[in-house]
């Protein structure tokens, strides 16, 4: 069965430090991956994605992930934390058209 | 453009009351998705409809849930009677459907059941 795994439930970086956020999945295919990002009391929007071709992919507000299949794994990263990162970040799996979610991983933004 | 949007954002009820949750999805779009997001479960798939018409329900928790999707730009979400563990933040999604392509969220509805 189709799974996304968010080790990391809480953390703390300072600002101006690097962040990596770690996301694992499990899948049959080649996946279609997905972060998302949540701020207090909003939904959530798309921060990038994955299909196919080049393995790191950029996404908005200066982050990027990295798809590693041989870990099956799909790392957001940013270099740089800026106070208003800090909300909730959540890895999801497409599949059969609909999101399968990681339990998420909420950031603490140190000043 | 307009986003997905639901309506009520906030609802205080009663146990035993019926909830209605609205949605309306990006003009265009034929997926909408029912999330249900709450501490202990995280974002949970409670329905999905493709072209109005329901393709997954495995994840509604049980009866007391009904979704429909009378048109391409409505959908309801219902909980008749309700229950203090119904007490979540709803999440209205849309998309064009298929594989990869974005999967656009609404605010949310929030619940309380008391």
């Amino acid at each position: 069965a189709q799974s996304v795994t968010q080790p990391d439930i809480h953390i703390t970086v300072s600002e101006g430090a690097s962040l990596e956020l770690r996301c694992n999945y499990s899948y049959g295919a080649t996946p279609y991956l997905f972060w998302y990002v949540q701020s207090p009391g909003q939904g959530l929007q798309l921060l990038l994605k994955y299909f196919s071709g080049d393995t790191l992919v950029q996404g908005i507000k200066g982050f990027e992930a990295e798809f590693k299949r041989s870990q099956s794994s799909f790392n957001l990263r940013k270099p740089s934390v800026h106070w208003s990162d800090a909300a909730e970040y959540f890895c999801a799996v497409g599949t059969a058209g609909k999101l399968i979610f990681g339990q998420g991983t909420t950031l603490q933004v140190k000043p | 453009d307009a986003g997905v949007i639901q309506s009520p954002r906030h609802e205080v009820t009663e146990m035993g009351q019926e909830v209605t949750l609205r949605c309306k999805p990006i003009s265009g779009h034929n997926s909408l998705f029912w999330y249900r997001q709450t501490m202990m479960r995280g974002l949970e798939l409670l329905i999905y409809f493709n072209n109005n018409v329901p393709i997954d329900d495995s994840g509604m928790p049980e009866d007391r849930f009904s979704a429909k999707m009378p048109n391409a730009s409505f959908s309801t979400l219902k909980i008749q009677p309700s229950e203090p563990r119904d007490s979540a933040v709803y999440f209205c999604a849309s998309s064009l459907g298929g594989d990869g392509n974005t999967i656009y969220f609404g605010e949310g509805s929030w619940l309380t059941v008391v």
